[in-house]
């Protein structure tokens, strides 16, 4: 089986761009989750999707919005870039966003720098 | 609110030796699962041991053991007979029961194995 694999490896942008990160689930997932990882810090929840609806969200703002396709494949958008979402960005895919216990396999993540 | 807390930003360790990486978690939950994972220099999030908030005895895998002490609230990882290829970076975490698949993440232990 697939692992997730996300796209692109490495992205610079300027402030006050967008920009779309991409997210391939492992096969058989119908979960997808986003995390920002700052540089020091662990990663922090951003939202989750599953079976295409947002399933929940953490503390970010509106800008950051994301969608999920029907073979489970999701993209992260964020628009009017700001300095500090230079981060590296997780996704992770799992099965049944219903249970606390699946495991979930992340992906390389995509290194984010705004300039 | 959930919270993780990792006290050792860094630890060295003798290669072949065991170590100890500490966490403190905080929820109003009863149900939970506690996570560790390992991030190395590549950025992905590696999978190493779970550990359910109602299991009698405490998680192993392999040369990962989880020390779960439910009163204190805490979850250290216990890594045996430690390798050099076990630099990196390691994370607490958890999912309560109501937050499905949303991992709350400590800020993480850099352990660096010495030969």
């Amino acid at each position: 089986e697939t692992g997730v694999t996300q796209s692109p490896t490495h992205l610079i942008k300027t402030r006050g761009q967008q920009v779309t990160l991409r997210c391939s689930s492992q096969s058989g997932h119908n979960t997808v989750s986003w995390y920002q990882q700052a540089l020091g810090q662990g990663p922090q929840f951003i939202f989750q999707y599953y079976r295409e609806e947002e399933n929940g969200r953490g503390n970010f703002p509106p800008r950051f919005s994301g969608l999920q396709f029907p073979n489970y494949s999701s993209e992260l958008n964020v628009n009017a870039l700001e300095l500090d979402d230079s981060a590296l960005y997780l996704c992770a895919s799992s099965t049944g966003a219903g249970s606390p216990y699946n495991e979930q396999f992340f992906g390389p993540g995509t290194r984010l720098t705004v300039l | 609110a959930q919270k993780i807390t990792q006290t050792q930003p860094g630890m060295f360790v003798q290669e072949k030796e065991a170590v100890t990486l500490d966490c403190t978690y905080d929820t109003s939950d009863p149900s939970y699962g506690l996570f560790w994972y390992k991030q190395p220099s590549s950025g992905e999030m590696i999978f190493l041991i779970y550990q359910g908030s109602y299991d009698q005895q405490n998680a192993t895998e392999g040369r990962y053991s989880l020390n779960f002490q439910k009163a204190r609230k805490s979850a250290n990882l216990v890594i045996s007979a430690s390798q050099l290829g076990d630099s990196a970076m390691y994370f607490c975490a958890m999912i309560p029961n109501n937050a499905g698949n949303m991992l709350t993440f400590g800020g993480g232990t850099r352990l660096m194995v010495k030969p």
